[in-house]
């Protein structure tokens, strides 16, 4: 069936440093692909999404990258601030109606 | 401001009892969802609902069911809460788009209804 992995965390970072957190699928068809961020007592929201392959998803500093090949959605950022301290979950759509959900990655940045 | 709002932030409930979750979202989705966040697990589904009074299994609808008698409005019960179903949950809705019935793929999330079963 369908699938979503991404790295394990937590992820702990100082201020400014790059950003990469990991994110494979299995899937069968072509599926859309997204990262949401929960910030600390808020539901999710998106961060970002791709809907083909090669497309370009943008947000926020954050981008990630639809690659088919690689099966693959790294989310990444060049600068990484405080504000951004959350959990970060990949995510694929089929088109139906099941989002699948990747475990989350918490990323912890330090001033 | 578009949103979706959960009636609890936090609840403690003891072994045995019925539990109402309740949600409602401004956007005029057709789709609405339920899903229990648990950690290193990520978001597993329960039930949703694409339309009125309709309903769907999603991947852990054991010891749940739910109720869609208006378009905004998606309540979750726990007919005989168990300490297992201690948990995040979270409600969701998206717009079925053009296309009819089918996800068109942004979820909008509530700020999720934390409940501790003693």
């Amino acid at each position: 069936g369908d699938s979503v992995t991404q790295m394990e965390g937590p992820v702990t970072l100082s201020e400014e440093a790059f950003l990469t957190i990991n994110c494979t699928y299995t899937a069968t068809g072509y599926p859309s692909l997204f990262w949401y961020v929960q910030y600390p007592g808020e539901g999710l929201q998106l961060l970002l999404k791709a809907t083909k392959a090669d497309d370009k998803g943008s947000n926020k500093g954050f981008e990630a990258t639809y690659r088919k090949e690689t099966t693959s959605f790294h989310l990444e950022k060049g600068s990484v601030q405080v504000s951004d301290s959350a959990v970060y979950f990949c995510a694929l759509d089929t088109g139906g109606f099941k989002t699948i959900f990747g475990a989350g990655t918490r990323l912890f940045v330090k001033a | 401001d578009v949103k979706v709002t959960q009636s609890s932030r936090y609840l403690v409930k003891r072994t045995g009892e019925k539990v109402f979750l309740e949600c409602v979202q401004d956007m005029d989705h057709e789709n609405m969802f339920w899903y229990r966040q648990d950690p290193g697990l990520g978001l597993r589904l329960i039930y949703f609902s694409y339309d009125v009074k309709m309903k769907e299994k999603g991947d852990i609808p054991e010891g749940y069911s739910v109720s869609r008698e208006k378009k905004e409005r998606f309540s979750l019960i726990l007919e005989s809460a168990s300490t297992n179903q201690t948990s995040m949950y979270l409600c969701a809705s998206s717009s079925s788009g053009f296309s009819g019935r089918f996800n068109t793929g942004e979820l909008f999330f509530g700020e999720g209804s934390r409940l501790t079963v003693l």
